[in-house]
Protein backbone atom coordinates (compact mmCIF):
# COMPACT_ATOMS: atom_id res chain seq x y z
CA UNK A 1 0.00 0.00 0.00
CA UNK A 2 1.14 3.59 -0.77
CA UNK A 3 0.84 5.95 2.57
CA UNK A 4 0.01 9.53 2.38
CA UNK A 5 1.60 11.64 4.62
CA UNK A 6 -0.41 15.32 4.65
CA UNK A 7 0.48 17.62 7.23
CA UNK A 8 -0.03 20.55 9.12
CA UNK A 9 -3.78 18.85 10.03
CA UNK A 10 -5.19 22.13 10.34
CA UNK A 11 -4.24 25.79 9.84
CA UNK A 12 -5.62 29.27 10.42
CA UNK A 13 -4.49 31.89 8.06
CA UNK A 14 -5.95 35.37 7.25
CA UNK A 15 -7.07 36.86 4.17
CA UNK A 16 -4.74 37.80 1.94
CA UNK A 17 -2.17 34.82 3.57
CA UNK A 18 -0.20 32.65 1.23
CA UNK A 19 -0.70 29.27 2.87
CA UNK A 20 1.10 25.95 2.06
CA UNK A 21 0.53 21.93 2.79
CA UNK A 22 2.60 19.29 2.11
CA UNK A 23 2.30 15.60 1.27
CA UNK A 24 4.38 12.93 1.40
CA UNK A 25 4.14 9.31 -0.03
CA UNK A 26 5.82 6.28 0.95
CA UNK A 27 6.74 5.15 -2.61
CA UNK A 28 7.42 7.00 -5.85
CA UNK A 29 4.09 8.18 -7.38
CA UNK A 30 5.72 10.13 -10.08
CA UNK A 31 3.09 12.61 -10.53
CA UNK A 32 -0.01 10.94 -10.27
CA UNK A 33 -1.04 12.98 -7.33
CA UNK A 34 -4.09 15.14 -6.75
CA UNK A 35 -6.00 17.82 -4.43
CA UNK A 36 -9.02 18.17 -3.65
CA UNK A 37 -11.21 20.70 -1.60
CA UNK A 38 -13.92 18.91 0.21
CA UNK A 39 -16.95 21.52 2.00
CA UNK A 40 -19.50 19.81 4.43
CA UNK A 41 -22.11 18.56 2.86
CA UNK A 42 -20.71 18.86 -0.31
CA UNK A 43 -18.90 16.86 -3.20
CA UNK A 44 -14.91 16.69 -2.84
CA UNK A 45 -14.08 18.98 -5.86
CA UNK A 46 -10.88 17.70 -8.01
CA UNK A 47 -8.66 21.08 -8.04
CA UNK A 48 -4.90 19.87 -9.10
CA UNK A 49 -4.27 16.94 -10.67
CA UNK A 50 -0.60 15.44 -12.36
CA UNK A 51 0.52 17.01 -9.05
CA UNK A 52 0.68 20.60 -10.63
CA UNK A 53 -2.33 20.52 -13.54
CA UNK A 54 -4.76 23.36 -12.55
CA UNK A 55 -8.24 22.18 -12.78
CA UNK A 56 -10.75 23.79 -15.43
CA UNK A 57 -12.38 26.44 -13.49
CA UNK A 58 -10.57 26.67 -10.52
CA UNK A 59 -8.92 30.24 -9.41
CA UNK A 60 -5.66 30.48 -10.32
CA UNK A 61 -4.54 31.27 -6.42
CA UNK A 62 -4.38 27.08 -5.94
CA UNK A 63 -1.34 25.76 -7.24
CA UNK A 64 0.61 22.44 -7.07
CA UNK A 65 4.09 21.12 -6.82
CA UNK A 66 6.17 18.05 -6.63
CA UNK A 67 7.15 14.62 -7.71
CA UNK A 68 8.12 11.32 -6.74
CA UNK A 69 7.46 11.73 -3.05
CA UNK A 70 7.33 14.94 -2.05
CA UNK A 71 4.39 17.18 -2.64
CA UNK A 72 3.53 20.73 -2.24
CA UNK A 73 0.27 22.40 -2.28
CA UNK A 74 -0.52 26.43 -2.23
CA UNK A 75 -2.76 28.80 -1.79
CA UNK A 76 -1.91 32.58 -2.34
CA UNK A 77 -4.13 35.12 -1.62
CA UNK A 78 -6.22 33.00 0.37
CA UNK A 79 -10.05 34.05 0.11
CA UNK A 80 -12.94 33.41 2.82
CA UNK A 81 -14.19 31.11 0.12
CA UNK A 82 -11.29 28.54 0.33
CA UNK A 83 -12.35 27.76 3.97
CA UNK A 84 -12.16 23.74 3.57
CA UNK A 85 -10.53 20.83 4.40
CA UNK A 86 -7.96 19.75 1.84
CA UNK A 87 -6.35 16.00 0.61
CA UNK A 88 -3.80 15.57 -1.36
CA UNK A 89 -4.85 11.88 -2.98
CA UNK A 90 -2.51 9.48 -4.99
CA UNK A 91 -3.49 7.28 -7.80
CA UNK A 92 -0.60 5.59 -9.16
CA UNK A 93 -1.42 2.77 -7.63
CA UNK A 94 -5.22 2.45 -9.63
CA UNK A 95 -7.35 1.93 -7.87
CA UNK A 96 -5.74 1.27 -4.71
CA UNK A 97 -6.19 5.06 -4.23
CA UNK A 98 -5.08 6.79 -0.78
CA UNK A 99 -5.19 9.98 0.61
CA UNK A 100 -3.64 12.06 2.80
CA UNK A 101 -5.23 12.45 6.50
CA UNK A 102 -6.08 16.21 5.67
CA UNK A 103 -5.45 20.04 6.44
CA UNK A 104 -8.34 21.47 7.91
CA UNK A 105 -7.93 24.81 6.66
CA UNK A 106 -9.67 28.34 8.57
CA UNK A 107 -9.75 31.74 8.31
CA UNK A 108 -8.28 33.84 11.71
CA UNK B 1 -23.06 17.72 -16.65
CA UNK B 2 -21.83 14.88 -15.47
CA UNK B 3 -24.40 13.85 -12.36
CA UNK B 4 -24.23 11.36 -9.65
CA UNK B 5 -26.65 11.06 -6.85
CA UNK B 6 -26.66 9.13 -4.17
CA UNK B 7 -29.11 7.10 -1.96
CA UNK B 8 -29.81 4.12 0.29
CA UNK B 9 -28.11 5.92 3.45
CA UNK B 10 -29.93 5.78 6.83
CA UNK B 11 -29.84 4.12 10.45
CA UNK B 12 -28.97 0.72 11.12
CA UNK B 13 -27.99 -2.17 14.17
CA UNK B 14 -24.52 -3.23 14.16
CA UNK B 15 -24.62 -6.80 12.00
CA UNK B 16 -26.96 -5.26 9.57
CA UNK B 17 -27.23 -4.44 5.90
CA UNK B 18 -27.76 -1.79 3.81
CA UNK B 19 -27.88 -1.47 -0.23
CA UNK B 20 -26.68 2.45 -1.39
CA UNK B 21 -27.48 3.25 -4.86
CA UNK B 22 -25.49 5.93 -7.59
CA UNK B 23 -27.82 7.19 -10.10
CA UNK B 24 -25.92 8.34 -12.74
CA UNK B 25 -26.42 10.58 -15.86
CA UNK B 26 -25.18 12.82 -18.56
CA UNK B 27 -22.25 10.19 -19.85
CA UNK B 28 -21.93 6.96 -20.80
CA UNK B 29 -21.62 5.10 -18.01
CA UNK B 30 -21.12 1.84 -19.72
CA UNK B 31 -17.75 3.21 -20.34
CA UNK B 32 -15.92 4.06 -17.05
CA UNK B 33 -15.01 2.20 -13.86
CA UNK B 34 -17.13 3.42 -10.84
CA UNK B 35 -15.52 4.03 -7.31
CA UNK B 36 -16.86 4.48 -3.78
CA UNK B 37 -15.10 6.05 -1.08
CA UNK B 38 -16.32 7.33 2.56
CA UNK B 39 -15.55 10.07 4.87
CA UNK B 40 -16.25 8.91 9.05
CA UNK B 41 -16.99 11.51 11.47
CA UNK B 42 -14.08 13.39 12.08
CA UNK B 43 -11.50 11.38 9.75
CA UNK B 44 -10.72 11.89 6.38
CA UNK B 45 -11.20 10.23 2.81
CA UNK B 46 -11.07 6.69 2.49
CA UNK B 47 -11.36 4.96 -0.59
CA UNK B 48 -14.09 1.73 -0.58
CA UNK B 49 -13.95 0.15 -3.51
CA UNK B 50 -13.88 -0.14 -7.32
CA UNK B 51 -15.71 -2.09 -9.98
CA UNK B 52 -14.52 -1.74 -13.88
CA UNK B 53 -16.72 -0.98 -16.65
CA UNK B 54 -17.78 -4.68 -17.49
CA UNK B 55 -18.84 -5.24 -13.79
CA UNK B 56 -16.24 -8.42 -14.36
CA UNK B 57 -13.74 -7.14 -11.75
CA UNK B 58 -13.96 -5.57 -8.33
CA UNK B 59 -11.31 -3.84 -6.06
CA UNK B 60 -12.10 -3.80 -1.97
CA UNK B 61 -10.49 -1.86 0.93
CA UNK B 62 -9.59 -4.66 2.79
CA UNK B 63 -11.51 -3.76 6.18
CA UNK B 64 -14.67 -4.43 3.75
CA UNK B 65 -13.76 -7.56 1.90
CA UNK B 66 -16.01 -10.06 2.66
CA UNK B 67 -18.79 -7.72 4.02
CA UNK B 68 -18.94 -5.34 0.92
CA UNK B 69 -20.07 -5.71 -2.52
CA UNK B 70 -19.79 -3.19 -5.51
CA UNK B 71 -21.64 -4.21 -8.58
CA UNK B 72 -23.48 -2.17 -11.50
CA UNK B 73 -26.45 -2.11 -14.18
CA UNK B 74 -25.23 -0.53 -17.04
CA UNK B 75 -28.63 -0.90 -18.49
CA UNK B 76 -29.65 1.80 -16.15
CA UNK B 77 -26.67 3.68 -15.80
CA UNK B 78 -26.58 2.51 -11.96
CA UNK B 79 -23.66 1.49 -9.26
CA UNK B 80 -24.44 -0.14 -5.92
CA UNK B 81 -23.02 -1.00 -2.99
CA UNK B 82 -24.36 -4.17 -0.47
CA UNK B 83 -22.98 -3.42 2.88
CA UNK B 84 -23.53 -6.36 4.93
CA UNK B 85 -22.47 -7.31 8.71
CA UNK B 86 -21.90 -3.64 9.07
CA UNK B 87 -20.27 -2.42 12.25
CA UNK B 88 -19.95 1.03 13.88
CA UNK B 89 -16.59 1.65 11.99
CA UNK B 90 -18.78 1.56 8.94
CA UNK B 91 -20.35 4.99 9.95
CA UNK B 92 -19.54 7.56 6.94
CA UNK B 93 -20.71 9.88 4.47
CA UNK B 94 -20.80 7.15 1.33
CA UNK B 95 -19.29 9.03 -2.10
CA UNK B 96 -19.68 7.84 -5.69
CA UNK B 97 -17.05 8.58 -7.86
CA UNK B 98 -16.40 8.29 -12.08
CA UNK B 99 -13.42 6.28 -12.59
CA UNK B 100 -11.03 5.45 -15.38
CA UNK B 101 -12.26 5.60 -19.12
CA UNK B 102 -11.95 2.81 -21.31
CA UNK B 103 -13.04 2.49 -25.11
CA UNK B 104 -12.14 0.38 -27.65
CA UNK B 105 -10.24 -1.83 -25.94
CA UNK B 106 -8.11 0.69 -24.38
CA UNK B 107 -8.46 2.33 -20.73
CA UNK B 108 -7.18 5.79 -19.80
CA UNK B 109 -6.32 6.33 -16.35
CA UNK B 110 -8.76 9.08 -14.85
CA UNK B 111 -8.49 10.98 -12.05
CA UNK B 112 -11.57 11.44 -9.72
CA UNK B 113 -13.31 14.28 -11.18
CA UNK B 114 -17.00 13.53 -10.71
CA UNK B 115 -18.07 12.52 -7.29
CA UNK B 116 -21.74 12.65 -5.70
CA UNK B 117 -22.81 14.74 -2.80
CA UNK B 118 -23.10 11.46 -0.28
CA UNK B 119 -25.00 9.58 1.50
CA UNK B 120 -25.02 8.98 5.24
CA UNK B 121 -24.72 5.87 6.92
CA UNK B 122 -25.16 5.24 10.58
CA UNK B 123 -24.07 2.11 12.17
CA UNK B 124 -25.73 2.06 15.93
CA UNK B 125 -27.43 0.20 18.46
Amino acid sequence: DIQMTQSPSSLSASVGDTVTITCQASHDILNFLNWYQHKPGKAPKLLIFGASTLETGVPSRFSGSGSGTHFTFTISSLQPEDVATYYCQQHEDVPFYTFGQGTKLEIK
Amino acid sequence: EVQLVESGGGLVQPGGSLRLSCAASKFTFSHYWMTWARQAPGKGLEWVATIKQDGNDKFYVDSVKGRFTISRDNGNNSLYLQMNSLRVEDTAVYYCARDVFCFGGSCYSEVLRYWGQGTRVTVSS
